[in-house]
């Protein structure tokens, strides 16, 4: 079944706790993305990916970072996560950046609380 | 400053009665306006994607068209099914996603 997984799915942490969020789809896709989603602000950029080793910033990037050494995965790191990253976080790829034929596909989500 | 916005925030409506969402947007050099649906708990779902004014998409009781200002989801006799949170998005240059933060749809049987 063609799928974008996450991992994992709820995640109880402390301020300063280095972590990874896991992001993995079997579509071969080119693009990846990470989102964060808080209540009234919406959906939210923090970095993309249009390729392998190529990685971008979105509209909220400060503390997160993200690599992408294949094709297939693209983690998030928290390197030292704060209450204000408390947020419900989805990866998303699309097949191609290509005008026409990009469409993004949501993986579950994860919902982070950090305390 | 590339920016989306939705309205209204939420819509209550009786199933069967037909209603729009609106989402105007503002970008320097539109590649793509982008449609979603979420329910709650779960991922967005893709719905459509226009990519020049005058564009229209069907898919089922949804219509999705666009101008050079904003875009509009058409709802055609809604069920209860229907209910969901449908998002817009747009995509630049950069290939940098906004998205509005959402029209909460509630349809009643």
């Amino acid at each position: 079944e063609a799928q974008v997984t996450q991992n994992p799915r709820y995640l109880i942490t402390v301020t300063g706790k280095k972590l990874t969020v896991t992001c993995s789809q079997n579509m071969n896709h080119e693009y990846m993305s990470w989102y964060r989603q808080d209540p009234g602000l919406g959906l939210r950029q923090i970095y993309y990916s249009m390729n392998v080793e190529v990685t971008d910033k979105g509209d909220v990037p400060e503390g997160y970072k993200v690599s992408r050494k294949e094709k297939r995965n693209f983690p998030l790191i928290l390197e030292s996560p704060s209450p204000n990253q408390t947020s419900l976080y989805f990866c998303a790829s699309s097949p191609t950046i290509d005008r026409k034929k990009e469409t993004q596909y949501f993986g579950p989500g994860t919902r982070l609380l950090v305390l | 400053e590339d920016q989306v916005t939705q309205s209204p925030e939420a819509l209550r409506l009786q199933e069967g009665e037909s209603s729009s969402l609106n989402c105007s947007y503002t970008v320097s050099g539109l590649r793509g306006l982008f449609w979603y649906r979420q329910d709650p708990g779960k991922g967005p779902e893709f719905l459509f994607t226009l990519y020049s004014a005058g564009e229209e998409k069907e898919k089922e009781r949804l219509k999705a068209t666009l101008t050079k200002k904003e875009s509009f989801l058409h709802i055609t006799a809604p069920k209860p099914e229907d209910s969901a949170t449908y998002l817009c998005a747009v995509n630049s240059g950069t290939y940098k996603y906004i998205f509005g933060t959402g029209t909460r749809l509630k349809v009643l049987a």
